[in-house]
C-alpha cells in the first residue's frame, strides 16, 4: 500500500518568511495529492490540491508542486501570518483512497 | 451549503463498552470514510462506504465496524471499547469516482474512554 512521509514534524518562521513542508509517497500510482490544515478543535481543512497531470498549482500564498518521477511534492506558504499557525497533513492516493502523513505543526512567530 | 455533520461531538464511555458515532455528509457525496486521529498515530484510515458498500478497510479490529444507508450517511461503531480507543473520529466525504476525489472532513467527534 502507499506510505507518505512528511518533514519537518514541527516548523517555526517568524511573520512575513516562507515556510515549506515536503512530502514523499511511494505508491507511482497515486495521482492525487491534497493538503489540509487542522486547527486546534477543529477537523482537517483541505487547503489545495494537485493532481498528477499538473507539476504546480497556487492559490494566492499557497502553493504545491509535484514531482512525479521523484516521487514528492511540497507546500510552499510565502508571508506566513499567524493565522497560518497549525497542524499541515499531506496525503497521496487515488479516487478511493488517500494516505496521509504525520502531519507538520508550523508555529508563526509575530 | 452544509459541510460534514457529525455527532455526537465529544462523548464519554466506559471500557467495554460500545458507541456509534454518526455522519452525515456534503449533499450530493457519496463516498464516505472515516479516520481515527491520535496524537502518537496521525490520521488512520479506517474504512470507506460508496453507495452502501465497504470499498475500503483499513488496518483495525473487527471490533470497529461501519454501515452506510441509501441517503448516504454513515455510521460507525465500536464494540468493548478499550481505553486505547480514545481519540478524535473523523468523517470525510467525497463525490463519487468519476468525479475525482477532493476529500471533505467533519469536526469530528472526540471518545474518552474510561
Amino acid at each position: 500500500g502507499e506510505n507518505v512521509e512528511q518533514h519537518p514534524s514541527t516548523l517555526s518562521v517568524q511573520e512575513g518568511d516562507s515556510a515549506v513542508i515536503k512530502c514523499t509517497y511511494s505508491d507511482s500510482a497515486s495521482n492525487y495529492f491534497p493538503w489540509y490544515k487542522q486547527e486546534l478543535g477543529k477537523g482537517p481543512q483541505l487547503i489545495i490540491d494537485i493532481r498528477s497531470n499538473v507539476g504546480e498549482k497556487k492559490d494566492q500564498r499557497i502553493a504545491v508542486t509535484l514531482n512525479k518521477t521523484a516521487k514528492h511534492f511540497s507546500l510552499h506558504i510565502t508571508e506566513t501570518q499567524p493565522e497560518d499557525s497549525a497542524v499541515y497533513f499531506c496525503a497521496a492516493g487515488g479516487y478511493q483512497k488517500v494516505t496521509f502523513g504525520t502531519g507538520t505543526k508550523l508555529q508563526v512567530i509575530p | 451549503k452544509a459541510g460534514v455533520t457529525q455527532t455526537p461531538r465529544y462523548l464519554i464511555k466506559t471500557r467495554g463498552q460500545q458507541v456509534t458515532l454518526s455522519c452525515s455528509p456534503i449533499s450530493g457525496h457519496r463516498s464516505v470514510s472515516w479516520y481515527q486521529q491520535t496524537p502518537g498515530q496521525g490520521l488512520q484510515f479506517l474504512f470507506e462506504y460508496f453507495s452502501e458498500t465497504q470499498r475500503n478497510k483499513g488496518n483495525f479490529p473487527g471490533r470497529f465496524s461501519g454501515r452506510q444507508f441509501s441517503n448516504s450517511r454513515s455510521e460507525m461503531n465500536v464494540s468493548t471499547l478499550e481505553l486505547g480507543d480514545s481519540a478524535l473520529y473523523l468523517c470525510a466525504s467525497s463525490r463519487d469516482r468519476n468525479s475525482g476525489n477532493t476529500i471533505y472532513f467533519g469536526e469530528g467527534s472526540w471518545l474518552t474512554v474510561v
